[in-house]
């Protein structure tokens, strides 16, 4: 399983772009990147899931460079209502199994 | 409505008194997993299934126990509670793969 790194924390101001990147230099070749969006006493949400180059849906933009030791989860505009933890995962392309979400970024968005 | 439903949303009980919370999901999903959260350590992973009849540890099963007997259904028991094991707790489930993973409302579990 790859272990994945952020920062603990980030803070934002609504109307901001904001970057968080993950780090996961261990990747395997058949490992998919997946970010999900917890808030308080709430079950995590998926946000959006990528394996390399962009990806981009309505709520966010992954980004992925050629070497996939890392990734970026860019959220446009965010608002007081982005205000969550967010976590990366890493996944394998054979499915499910062990799962380790780590800490995730907790992120603040300020008016 | 498709989702994932546990029971109960939230429990009080004593040391060593048996407890199952459940479990339910309406999606057809193969992959079922059960997860602890508790303040600063995120998400961990308690046990998960790949199918009917098809159990694994995660990374800190110790003090529970599961059941995959039927698809939709995978209840997490605890035989002996102990006051360490008070936490936030969550269900999820997939279609397998790498499909994404649909989590449950979340049991806020106290032991006394």
């Amino acid at each position: 399983l790859a272990k994945t790194t952020q920062p603990i924390s980030m803070d934002s101001y609504e109307g901001q772009e904001v970057n968080i990147t993950c780090s996961h230099n261990n990747i395997a070749t058949n490992d998919y990147i997946t970010w999900y969006q917890q808030f308080p006493s709430q079950g995590p949400r998926f946000i959006i899931q990528g394996y390399k180059t962009k990806v981009t849906n309505e709520v966010a933009s992954l980004f992925i460079p050629a070497d996939r030791k890392s990734s970026t989860l860019s959220l446009p505009r965010v608002s007081l209502s982005d205000t969550a933890v967010y976590y990366c995962l890493v996944v394998p392309m054979s499915g499910y199994n062990k799962l380790i979400f780590g800490a995730g970024t907790r992120l603040a968005v300020h008016p | 409505e498709a989702q994932v439903t546990q029971n109960p949303r939230y429990l009080i009980t004593v040391t060593g008194k048996k407890l199952t919370v459940t479990c339910s999901q309406n999606m057809n999903h193969e992959y079922m997993s059960w997860y602890r959260q508790d303040p600063g350590l995120g998400l961990r992973q308690i046990y998960y299934s790949m199918n009917v009849e098809v159990t694994d540890k995660g990374d800190v099963p110790e003090g529970y126990k599961v059941s995959r007997k039927e698809k939709r259904n995978f209840p997490l028991i605890l035989e002996s509670p102990s006051p360490n094991q008070t936490s936030l707790y969550f269900c999820a489930s997939s279609l397998g793969g790498y499909e994404k993973l649909f989590f449950g409302s979340g049991t806020q579990l106290s032991v006394l």
